[in-house]
């Protein structure tokens, strides 16, 4: 079974600064990863998606990804208190291509 | 554009009592997920279809848990009996295609507690 480690957190950083939230994994045959949020009591939705390694930017968001060390993570920059909420990350499975989540990382963003 | 439907969102059984939960994907997605949420834990994959066939169950508890998706639209994802462990979210997502380059688009989730 492939493995997504996530620190649970929660991760509290002040408002207007970057949050770092980080995944890592166990397959070195990975190929896709996902970061969802989850916001309390709602369903999961896509923020983002990487493919390849470096860098992958999507306004505030800003995904990495390094195949080598076999993690990926996501910066938020200017953090606001509505982005408080569970990140989760996901890589993608081999031939269903099922998404396999880790368990988030909780975001605080204080005012 | 309707989002997925999910039905009831909320259910309280006793142990060895059985339910039924109910998914109406977005029109036109030939991918169904079927994923179980436990409190504090990310979304695990119970049963993956395309159309009307199954494409991954290897996570599904076959012993007690069933599901199916008739004519490839609706879905049905069946616990019985139900035991303390199954208290979880049970989310339901579609996608156009069965790869990660389509979005997942997930439902509100059925919260399901069993006593």
């Amino acid at each position: 079974q492939k493995e997504v480690e996530q620190n649970s957190g929660p991760l509290s950083v002040p408002e207007g600064a970057i949050a770092s939230l980080n995944c890592t994994y166990s397959d070195r045959g990975s190929q896709s990863f996902f970061w969802y949020r989850q916001y309390s009591g709602k369903s999961p939705e896509l923020i983002m998606f990487i493919y390849s390694n470096g860098d992958k930017e999507d306004g505030r968001f800003t995904a990495q990804l390094n195949k080598a060390s076999q993690y990926v993570s996501l910066l938020i920059r200017d953090s606001q208190p509505s982005d408080s909420a569970t990140y989760l990350c996901a890589l993608e499975g081999d031939s269903s291509y099922k998404l396999i989540f880790g368990s988030g990382t909780r975001l605080l963003v204080r005012p | 554009e309707a989002g997925v439907a999910q039905s009831p969102r909320y259910k309280i059984i006793e142990k060895r009592q059985s339910v039924a939960f109910w998914c109406n994907p977005i029109s036109g997605h030939a991918t169904l997920y079927w994923y179980q949420q436990i409190l504090g834990q990310g979304p695990k994959l119970l049963i993956q279809f395309q159309n009307n066939g199954v494409v991954d169950d290897s996570q599904l508890p076959k012993d007690r848990f069933s599901a199916e998706r008739l004519k490839g639209v609706d879905s049905t994802l069946k616990i019985q009996p139900a035991k303390l462990e199954d208290s979880a979210v049970y989310l339901c997502a579609s996608s156009l295609g069965r790869t990660g380059s389509y979005e997942q688009y997930f439902g509100p989730g059925t919260r399901l507690t069993v006593t």
